[in-house]
């Protein structure tokens, strides 16, 4: 059984340039969560999404956003990037009614 | 407010010899606690979780952790380490819900000497 996957692995962006980061969910998980990790900040909730909608975010501004596709794949979008936006964003699944959350392998955002 | 605390931030120990990663935790209510380990530059495997039942739950990859309500503690124990189970390792908390975000601690990197 394929886990969740991740693309791409690696973006470079400039900062105020946007940034899209896709996840795939291991198949039948239909709740899809979003987390950064940054240097020295450990691991921060960003979004989570459960069918197709936003159900909970994080303490992140509103430029960080994303959406649920029908197919339960996900999309995150950060825009107007700053330096400090760059992090590796980890994708997570699960099934519905749990919270066992299982990685991706994260894209690695640079901001330049 | 919830909180996870990973007193030790690097551990070195000699391969074959035993491990334990400690991890406290600040929560409302009974959590749910996971251990997570992460190799340079990858994602988070689930290595164990503790939902309720037997306080000692067994992992994959041989770890063992033991939930002890009275100190709010859930340590990350091996018997043997090799040299592959050196990485970081996450103690992480979250509710019975889905949707709950993982509060996560700041994570404990092993090295493993020879």
């Amino acid at each position: 059984e394929a886990g969740v996957t991740q693309s791409p692995t690696h973006l470079i962006k400039t900062r105020g340039q946007q940034a899209t980061l896709r996840c795939s969910p291991i198949s039948g998980h239909t709740s899809v969560y979003w987390y950064q990790q940054a240097l020295g900040l450990g691991l921060q909730f960003l979004l989570w999404y459960d069918e197709g909608e936003e159900r909970n975010r994080g303490n992140f501004p509103p430029r960080f956003s994303g959406r649920q596709f029908p197919n339960y794949s996900s999309e995150l979008n950060v825009n107007a990037l700053e330096l400090e936006d760059s992090a590796l964003y980890l994708c997570a699944s699960s099934l519905a009614n749990t919270d066992t959350q299982y990685f991706g392998p994260g894209t690695r955002l640079t901001v330049l | 407010a919830q909180s996870v605390t990973q007193p030790d931030i690097h551990i070195t120990v000699s391969e074959g010899a035993s491990l334990e990663l400690r991890c406290n935790y600040s929560y409302g209510a009974t959590p749910y606690l996971f251990w997570y380990v992460q190799s340079p530059g990858q994602g988070l495997q689930l290595l164990l979780k503790y939902f309720s039942g037997d306080t000692l739950v067994q992992g994959i990859k041989g770890f063992e952790a033991e939930f002890k309500r009275s100190q709010s503690s859930f340590n990350l124990r091996k018997p043997s380490v090799h040299w592959s189970d050196a990485a970081e390792y996450f103690c992480a908390v979250g509710l019975n819900q889905a949707g709950t975000a993982l509060i996560f601690g700041k994570g404990t990197t092993l090295s493993v000497s020879s």
